[in-house]
């Protein structure tokens, strides 16, 4: 059990575009999840959290505006990057928690923005 | 404030050597403690956990860890090491409540001399 899906794995969008990434709990429901981002050869770095039904809350320095989070369900949230540009490259990641799971988390969604 | 420090960027061993990966924590109580593994462009496998209870802690693929709170360190060992293992390790901390945020190190590259 304890299973999330992330999608896509990968994308490739042109600078100025958006772009969605979701994030679902196959088989559990999730009251939390995270968002990391992780440059090359670098550790996880926490976004942003994000309960079912109110607003995300963002770490220092990510612009929210930037990075819109949508937790419209217990099973599924949305990371949407706005207007990316190439800096936006990175590869993201969504946690889940559910306290008799702990932490699962996604496969990761590698963005290159060109 | 809450920090985790994996001391090692890089580790070399040789196939069938045994393995300590190093994490040193910072953390106002007991934290709950995870080793992660995370293979080229893949999302993060748990290896093993640490909430509460025996020190020493049995993970997957043959891993142990134990926790010193002397020390506050939580590091990771393999007695054999295989050819794939080789990977990016990460140590993280996790609240034991409110919101249950992970703090990631900034991992330890592993690579595995046949």
């Amino acid at each position: 059990g304890a299973v999330v899906s992330q999608h896509p794995s990968w994308v490739i969008c042109k600078s100025g575009t958006s772009v969605k990434i979701e994030c679902r709990s196959l088989d559990f429901q999730a009251t939390t999840m995270f968002w990391y981002r992780q440059f090359p050869k670098q550790s996880l770095m926490l976004m942003a959290t994000s309960n079912e039904g109110s607003k995300a809350t963002y770490e220092q320095g990510v612009e929210k505006d930037k990075f819109l989070i949508n937790h419209a369900s217990l099973t599924l949230s949305t990371l949407t990057v706005t207007s990316a540009h190439p800096e936006d490259s990175s590869f993201y990641i969504c946690s889940a928690h559910r306290d008799a799971y702990g932490y699962t988390f996604g496969s990761g969604t590698r963005l290159t923005v060109v | 404030a809450q920090s985790v420090t994996q001391p090692d960027i890089h580790i070399t061993v040789s196939e069938g050597a045994s393995l300590e990966l190093r994490c040193n924590y910072s953390y106002g109580a007991t934290p709950y403690l995870f080793w992660y593994v995370q293979s080229p462009g893949q999302g993060l496998q748990l290896l093993l956990k640490y909430f509460s209870g025996d020190t020493l802690v049995q993970g997957i693929k043959g891993f142990e860890a134990e926790f010193k709170r002397s020390q506050s360190s939580f590091n990771l060992r393999k007695p054999s090491v295989h050819w794939s293992d080789a990977a990016e390790y990460f140590c993280a901390v996790g609240a034991t409540s409110g919101t249950y945020k992970y703090i990631f190190g900034t991992g330890t590259r592993l690579k595995v001399l046949a």
